[in-house]
């Protein structure tokens, strides 16, 4: 079956940098786009970006664009997003999720993982 | 302020219908398919409709959706308690070449 865990939350201070990895298995991995999508505290989804299975093509929200970068490893079934000049806005919980084609937006996201807690505070 | 608008909450008694709208704009709806998602407490969202009306496999079809123009409605018959979750529609914004999602609706079976 489709997993998706992620790795690499925790608390860090304004302005400071942390890297998240989503660790997929049960599906082929490089045939798919897979996105980050966020969650603050006791708040809405909000997506961050989505990255095309080969990396080709990446899109980012405007609200992390120029400080978050989504990259993958398809030999090693990975996702990354390296987050930099972190603010406290950008606490949430953050889910990776799979979307059904290879390119991004043409489909539905239909697998996500259990997320991992991101908290920016000094 | 999503892009997709939702109600925040909506409400009936077990056994009722409920629905619960999305309205966006042609470069999101308008365009491309809607999903929607439920979220119970403390969990991750799952996929409940995809491609405007479809169920993946497990979905019961006591869910249903339907889109015209640029809204969307996620429909939910013979309610239960543990149909009490958020529920969040999707899409794709060609415009601004991203995933847009609605606030989200807290449903509750009173």
């Amino acid at each position: 079956q489709v997993q998706l865990v992620e790795s690499g939350g925790g608390v860090v201070q304004p302005g400071r940098s942390l890297r998240l990895s989503c660790a997929a298995s049960g599906f082929t991995f490089s045939s798919y786009a897979i996105h980050w999508v966020r969650q603050a505290p006791g708040k809405g989804l909000e997506w961050v970006a989505v990255i095309s299975y080969i990396g080709s093509n990446k899109y980012y929200a405007d609200s992390v664009k120029g400080r978050f970068t989504i990259s993958r490893d398809n030999s090693k079934n990975t996702l990354f997003l390296q987050m930099n000049s972190l603010r406290a806005e950008d606490t949430a919980v953050y889910y990776c999720a799979k979307e059904n084609e290879p390119e991004a937006g043409r489909s539905e996201i239909d697998y996500w993982g259990q997320g991992t807690l991101v908290t920016v505070s000094s | 302020q999503s892009v997709l608008t939702q109600p925040p909450s909506v409400s009936a008694a077990p056994g009722q219908k409920v629905t619960i709208s999305c309205s966006g704009s042609s470069s999101n709806i308008g365009n491309n398919y809607v999903s929607w998602y439920h979220q119970l407490p403390g969990t991750a969202p799952k996929l409940l409709i995809y491609d405007n009306n479809k169920r993946p496999s497990g979905i019961p079809d006591r869910f249903s959706g339907s889109k015209s123009g640029t809204s969307a409605t996620l429909g939910i018959t013979g309610l239960q308690t543990g149909d009490e979750a958020d529920y969040y529609c999707g899409t794709w914004d060609s415009s601004l070449s991203a995933v847009v999602f609605g606030g989200g609706t807290k449903l509750t079976v009173l």
